[in-house]
């Protein structure tokens, strides 16, 4: 099966660039995808198509696939930035998969 | 505005049955690919059942136990889950396909509150 590994966490300071990478097998080849997610609340779709922002979500949020490997950047992280990320991809013997996730901490 | 409410959660004894049931509205259900996405408690995101068109998936972790529908005069989706194990204890998303001109998107764009399910004795 199919499997996306993600870091478990990520410190990052106000101000400052986070990076969150996202890994599995060919990646490049699909399509990545991003979600946010805070305590108590539904995830949020930040990035598709491994680049794209849907409508709403703030130009800080950036994404790029490739290889094996996808990221999601947030540019002048903020505090409202704090929650947990997970990538996805969907593969033909899977379907969605979704990484371990990452926890952003803004120290 | 979308919305996505799901319902039917609750407390189950192992071997049980229960069954969840999504109401949509805000969008024409009839034309999105839908899926229940869950969660169990601290853990990360698992899919666990689409339908779009007339076709109907599920995880492997699910198959054989858990049926996914929908009722487009109602714009319901349903999942009835049976033969239930501690291990599908998580709270459980309703989610809708991203659809786009391209049809190439696979992700989800709009998610329910979700519904607590509990099993255990």
């Amino acid at each position: 099966s199919y499997e996306l590994t993600q870091p478990p966490s990520v410190s990052v300071s106000p101000g400052q660039t986070a990076s969150i990478t996202c890994s599995g097998d060919k990646l490049g080849d699909k399509y990545a995808y991003w979600y946010q997610q805070k305590p108590g609340q539904s995830p949020v779709l930040v990035i598709y198509q491994d680049g794209k922002r849907p409508s709403g979500i703030p130009e800080r949020f950036s994404g790029s696939n490739s290889g094996n490997t996808a990221t999601l950047t947030i540019s002048g992280t903020q505090a409202m930035d704090e929650a947990d990320y997970y990538c996805q991809a969907w593969d033909s013997s899977t379907s969605y998969v979704f990484g371990t996730g990452t926890k952003v901490t803004v120290l | 505005e979308v919305q996505l409410v799901e319902s039917g959660g609750g407390l189950v004894q192992p071997g049980g049955s229960l069954r969840l049931s999504c109401a949509a509205s805000g969008f024409t259900f009839s034309n999105y690919g839908m899926s229940w996405v869950r969660q169990a408690p601290g853990k990360g995101l698992e899919w666990v059942s689409s339908v779009s068109g007339g076709s109907t998936y599920h995880a492997d972790s699910v198959k054989g136990r858990f049926t996914i529908s929908r009722d487009n005069s109602k714009n319901t989706l349903h999942l009835q889950m049976n033969s239930l194990r501690a291990e599908d204890t998580a709270v459980y998303y309703c989610a809708r396909r991203y659809s786009d001109s391209s049809g190439k998107n696979r992700a989800f764009d709009y998610w329910g509150q979700g519904t607590l399910v509990t099993v255990s004795s």
